[in-house]
């Protein structure tokens, strides 16, 4: 299974950009790049995810480097629900979804 | 729309027992996968189901067994349950059995305490 590496903790203050950054340097080219966030006692939440270029949603955006080895998150304007371990994935098929330890962001007002 | 529903939402069991967990998945997704939670080993995934049939399972004994109904709701099976089972055991669906293009929704998870 191909593994991803995150920071384990990035802090950033109310209403600022974050950029949480993900390494993927054995992806495969089948490989979708899928973030989840996991807030305090609660299951993952879906956030967004991507193959080759760069997608935005309603919560986030996913930039995707161009060799794909690597990807960000971009939360545009962090507020405080936002505090949550992030977890960046590599999926394929199958519904196996391996979870590494993520990182933790934690937000100052 | 509703969510992925898991019941029950806290369990206490005793060593030896078993125990079985439902989970019903968002409406139209025929892709269902279990994972187990705890503070030592994070998430972890256990099995997934798609129109009945295991399509890949995780490292875990047998003890742990699933199965999924014709409308897609489906259950897991712990046997014989020892005090490391205690987790929290999530469940999450998706249209992901067409393909890897789509994203999984989770429950909130069972709380499983084995004393």
């Amino acid at each position: 299974d191909a593994k991803t590496t995150q920071p384990n903790s990035m802090e950033s203050n109310e209403e600022e950009p974050v950029h949480l950054p993900c390494n993927h340097s054995t992806i495969s080219g089948t490989d979708y790049i899928h973030w989840y966030r996991q807030l305090p006692s609660q299951g993952p939440e879906y956030v967004i995810h991507g193959l080759t270029s760069n997608v935005n949603n309603r919560m986030a955006s996913l930039a995707i480097a161009e060799d794909r080895k690597s990807s960000t998150l971009i939360l545009h304007r962090a507020t405080l629900r936002d505090a949550a371990v992030y977890y960046c994935i590599l999926y394929n098929q199958g519904g196996k979804l391996i979870f590494g330890q993520g990182t933790e962001l934690s937000v100052k007002p | 729309k509703a969510g992925v529903t898991q019941t029950p939402r806290y369990l206490i069991k005793t060593r030896g027992q078993q125990v079985t967990l439902s989970c019903s998945p968002i409406s139209g997704h025929r892709s269902v996968s279990w994972y187990q939670q705890t503070p030592g080993q994070g998430l972890q995934f256990l099995f997934e189901y798609f129109s009945e049939t295991q399509r890949n399972k995780g490292n875990f004994p047998g003890r742990f067994s699933g199965r999924q109904f014709s409308n897609s709701r489906s259950e897991m099976n712990v046997s014989t349950l020892e005090l490391g089972d205690s987790a929290l055991y999530l469940c999450a669906s998706s249209l992901a059995g067409l393909g890897a293009n789509y994203g999984y929704t989770f429950g909130s998870g069972t709380r499983l305490t084995v004393v």
